[in-house]
């Protein structure tokens, strides 16, 4: 079964300043995707930003950019110019293309300190 | 609506009781699941709608947990005989068809208190 292991339970990082999350998994499988969802006090959770797993170029989403390394099985997220909004849990995701279901990570608690 | 809504928002129940926990999914989204978000916990997969489709139940803790989908549209979680160990957030998610890339829309959650 695949799994999704996020080692850091909390993070801090300066207004401003970049901060990277990371993220691994455990796979079997040769295609996949792979995302990075927001969830804010609010509980709302909200898609930053995702990947396929056979495209080598890593996705970017305005300060928002990953670093693919499938071969490691790595997705971490880095964060650019970080800003007070982006105070957040962040969860990263694995969906399989057998069955289409969704495995989410522990999260990552991002604080940003002004 | 413009998005998932969920109801009710926290709901205080005593333990043996039964509580029903429901989603309304955006307009035309085919695929809804159902998470469970306990404290200092991820999402933890309940069960998945497709279409006319089987649901998967394969995340399903153990079978005081219901779920059907009306219609193709609202669905309702049941807890049966509800245990302390219960107490989370419940998620419900929706999209298009299920698939791929596809962005999963989440709704707000019911926040489940069993005393």
């Amino acid at each position: 079964a695949q799994t999704v292991t996020q080692s850091q339970p909390e993070m801090s990082v300066q207004e401003a300043e970049t901060v990277t999350l990371s993220c691994t998994y455990d796979t079997s499988e040769s295609d996949y995707y792979l995302f990075w969802y927001k969830q804010p006090p609010s509980r709302q959770m909200i898609l930053v930003i995702r990947q396929e797993a056979y495209k080598q170029q890593n996705a970017t989403e305005n300060r928002f950019s990953v670093n693919f390394q499938k071969a490691a099985k790595s997705f971490s997220l880095k964060i650019s110019d970080s800003q007070l909004g982006d105070a957040a849990m962040y969860f990263c995701a694995y969906r399989s293309l057998r069955d289409d279901k969704i495995i989410f990570g522990k999260g990552t608690r991002l604080h940003i300190l002004p | 609506g413009a998005g998932v809504s969920q109801s009710p928002s926290n709901k205080v129940t005593e333990k043996g009781k039964d509580v029903e926990l429901r989603c309304d999914p955006i307009s035309g989204h085919t695929a809804l699941y159902w998470y469970r978000q306990s404290l200092g916990q991820g999402l933890e997969f309940l069960i998945y709608f497709q279409g006319n489709s089987a649901p998967d139940k394969s995340g399903l803790p153990s079978d005081r947990f219901s779920a059907e989908r009306t219609g193709g549209s609202v669905s309702t979680l049941t807890i049966q005989r509800t245990q302390q160990e219960d107490s989370a957030v419940y998620l419900c998610a929706s999209s298009l068809v299920g698939r791929g890339l596809e962005t999963q829309y989440f709704g707000p959650g019911t926040r489940l208190l069993v005393l």
